[in-house]
């Protein structure tokens, strides 16, 4: 099976900008999971999806938001982007996002807002 | 709430030496526990995981073993390669919380290994 994708790689914006941020899971994965990872809070919980429904969120401000599609693909975008959103955007699928499922992870997209 | 709490980093051996990584959580109920590696330029891989008190996880020479006393679940491996130079992540997921557990990892800081040959 393929892994989880993650496009693009690496993306430079500016202050004020918005990003949008593509996640493909694993085939036959319906549950996806965002993280954001920095060198000064580490990996944080964004949201979840399963069926095209947020099934959870983290603490994060509304300039964060997701969407999940039919073929469980999902996207996040992040509005009016600040220099504090530069990251380390890391997804991960799992079957059903439940108890000890294994979440796999992607190679993540890293943005660096200027 | 939830939260991982790793020793501090980095840590730095030298090849075939024993290696061990604190964690600790705290959490309500029954929480499964994971460790996760990170390799340079990479996501996070799974390394092992332990769903209920007692139970070990090993892989690639690594084991952890869930102590719902000590609320721990240190790694260990009995001899490092180089290869082994990665940050390593301690994690915990709540089971049968409901919504607010669905898909939530809850990570520690990171800890940076450095192995030498």
């Amino acid at each position: 099976k393929a892994g989880v994708t993650q496009t693009p790689r690496y993306l430079i914006k500016t202050r004020g900008q918005q990003v949008t941020l593509s996640c493909s899971p694993i085939s036959g994965h319906r549950s996806v999971s965002w993280y954001q990872q920095t060198p000064g809070q580490g990996l944080q919980f964004l949201f979840e999806y399963f069926s095209e429904t947020q099934r959870n969120k983290g603490n994060f401000p509304g300039r964060f938001s997701g969407r999940q599609f039919s073929n469980s693909r999902s996207e996040m975008n992040v509005s009016t982007l600040e220099l504090g959103d530069s990251a380390l955007y890391l997804c991960a699928s799992s079957s059903q996002g439940r108890g000890a499922e294994t979440q796999y992870f992607g190679p993540g997209t890293r943005l660096l807002v200027l | 709430g939830n939260s991982v709490t790793q020793m501090e980093g980095p840590v730095t051996l030298s090849e075939e030496a024993f290696l061990t990584i604190n964690c600790t959580y705290t959490a309500t109920g029954y929480p499964s526990l994971f460790w996760y590696v990170q390799y340079p330029g990479e996501g996070l891989q799974l390394l092992l995981k332990a769903t209920k008190a007692d139970d070990k996880g090993s892989n690639k020479g690594f084991e952890a073993t869930y102590r719902k006393e000590t609320t721990s679940f240190h790694l260990e491996k009995g001899s490092v390669q180089v290869s082994d130079s990665a940050v390593y992540f301690c994690a915990l997921i709540q089971a049968y919380a409901g919504g607010t557990s669905y898909g939530k990892l809850t990570f520690g800081q990171g800890t940076i290994l450095t192995v030498h040959p």
